[in-house]
């Protein structure tokens, strides 16, 4: 089975402060990986997603994330975040050659101060 | 359409009545997948349809929660008899393609059991 755990679960920053959102995962074989958001009172946004290719991913927003196998992990950056960037962040994984459904984790609170 | 429709956007209903949830996907898409966002938490998955077969409903919480999606298109999902433990933000999501390309997300669906 996959799992999906995001540590990190209220974030509060300052306006140019960098980010970097922590999310592990636990699964067998190979793995699709995602980051979504969900801004106040609208619905989840793909930020961005790995399938394969580099593990280094840009999205939207100056966001970024790094896959990295060895850690199981998909951490979520930026290196300069605004206020607009207050939202939850939720990280998902799906297995790529077995079970199609994405499972998320719990999210994180962002809330930038300006 | 251009995205994901759900409705109602809210719905509130006493314990014990029976409510219907509408999803309705970006068009062509293939694979139509529900999700149950408790506060706090990330989408926990209900079931998911490929065309009008339903795939996987390990999700379900008990037989009181069903779902459809008869012609492939539009999806209902049914709580029977609700309580008030029921009450959550209820998601949809569709993508191209049973490998998940291009999933996205409607702006759900948030009941009210009273």
């Amino acid at each position: 089975a996959q799992s999906v755990s995001q540590h990190n679960h209220h974030v509060i920053l300052s306006e140019a402060a960098s980010l970097e959102l922590g999310c592990n995962y636990s699964y067998g074989g190979t793995v699709n990986l995602f980051w979504y958001v969900q801004y106040p009172g609208q619905h989840l946004q793909l930020l961005l997603k790995y399938f394969s290719g580099d593990p280094l991913v840009k999205g939207i927003k100056g966001f970024e994330a790094e896959f990295i196998k060895s850690k199981f992990s998909f951490n979520l950056r930026k290196p300069s975040v605004q206020w607009s960037d207050t939202a939850e962040y939720f990280c998902a994984v799906k297995g790529s050659g077995g079970s199609y459904i994405p499972t998320f984790g719990r999210g994180t609170s962002l809330i930038v101060h300006p | 359409g251009a995205g994901v429709s759900q409705s109602p956007r809210y719905k509130v209903t006493k314990r014990g009545q029976d409510v219907a949830l509408r999803c309705d996907p970006i068009s062509g898409h293939v694979s139509l997948y529900w999700y149950r966002q408790a506060l706090g938490q990330g989408p926990e998955f209900l079931t998911y349809f490929n065309y009008e077969a339903q795939q996987d409903k390990s999700g379900l919480p008990n037989d009181r929660f069903s779902a459809e999606r008869p012609e492939g298109s539009i999806s209902t999902l049914t709580i029977q008899r609700t309580e008030q433990r029921d009450s959550a933000m209820y998601r949809c999501a569709s993508s191209f393609n049973q490998e998940g390309y291009g999933y996205t997300f409607g702006s759900g669906t948030r009941l009210t059991v009273v």
